[in-house]
């Protein structure tokens, strides 16, 4: 079974105009953490944001905030105020317990394209 | 800062040929793993290692086998490869703990790898 699913393989946003991108997982962990990372065209992966299973907030780093709703186990990131240089592949990810450390795995991401 | 440095970036093999790719950090981290990422199905763990000396399969491992090391090192090589291998490769790293964990997972650059 899939442990991180995102259901959007591709979206399209009007640059300047608010985008959410879904992610939902599956764990029966209490302890828990979610990730999300942007992938541009040129590879690399670059961290956005993180929310941790007992955070009670809701992250938020800058444009981007982590709409984390526990009992429906979704963590939707939402970017306001596109920019034309958020054009990528976005990737969700859970940190859960394996043997005492941690495992990650992640979704199959979703292609963001802005437009002008 | 280094961070995870991995090489080759680029590598062409024939069928049937080996090859190892190698990972290195240098931020003390104790847990490493291998990601493979095709088109459509997003980053899919092969191996990864909670801690030094430890290896534990992901969700695609055959085909591949992978060494930790040292807590620096986690290579992952190919023993004869295969097209259906042809893939980005990235290697990552993160800190372990499950209390108080870093909330962020450190990634190479990423390997390209084709098979004819």
């Amino acid at each position: 079974a899939q442990k991180i699913t995102q259901t959007q393989p591709g979206m399209f946003v009007q640059e300047k105009e608010a985008v959410t991108l879904d992610c939902t997982y599956d764990t029966s962990d209490q302890s828990y953490g979610l990730f999300w990372y942007k992938q541009p065209s040129s590879g690399e992966m670059i961290f956005l944001i993180y929310q941790g299973s007992y955070d009670e907030q809701n992250a938020t780093e800058g444009r981007y905030s982590l709409n984390f709703q526990k009992a429906r186990k979704s963590a939707n990131l939402v970017i306001s105020a596109s920019q034309l240089g958020d054009s990528a592949m976005y990737f969700c990810a859970m940190r859960e317990p394996s043997g005492g450390y941690q495992k990650v795995t992640f979704g199959t991401g979703t292609k963001l394209q802005v437009i002008p | 800062n280094a961070g995870v440095t991995q090489t080759p970036k680029f590598q062409v093999l024939k069928t049937g040929q080996s090859m190892t790719l190698q990972c290195a950090q240098d931020m003390n981290h104790n847990s490493m793993y291998w990601y493979r990422q095709d088109p459509g199905m997003g980053l899919r763990l092969i191996y990864y290692s909670a801690s030094e000396g430890t290896t534990d399969k992901g969700e695609v491992p055959n085909g591949y086998n992978v060494s930790r090391l040292n807590k620096r090192e986690f290579s992952l090589r190919l023993e004869s490869a295969a097209p259906s291998q042809t893939s980005v490769y990235f290697c990552a790293s993160s800190e372990a703990r499950l209390v108080g964990a870093g909330n962020t997972i450190y990634f190479g650059e990423g390997s390209w790898l084709t098979v004819v």
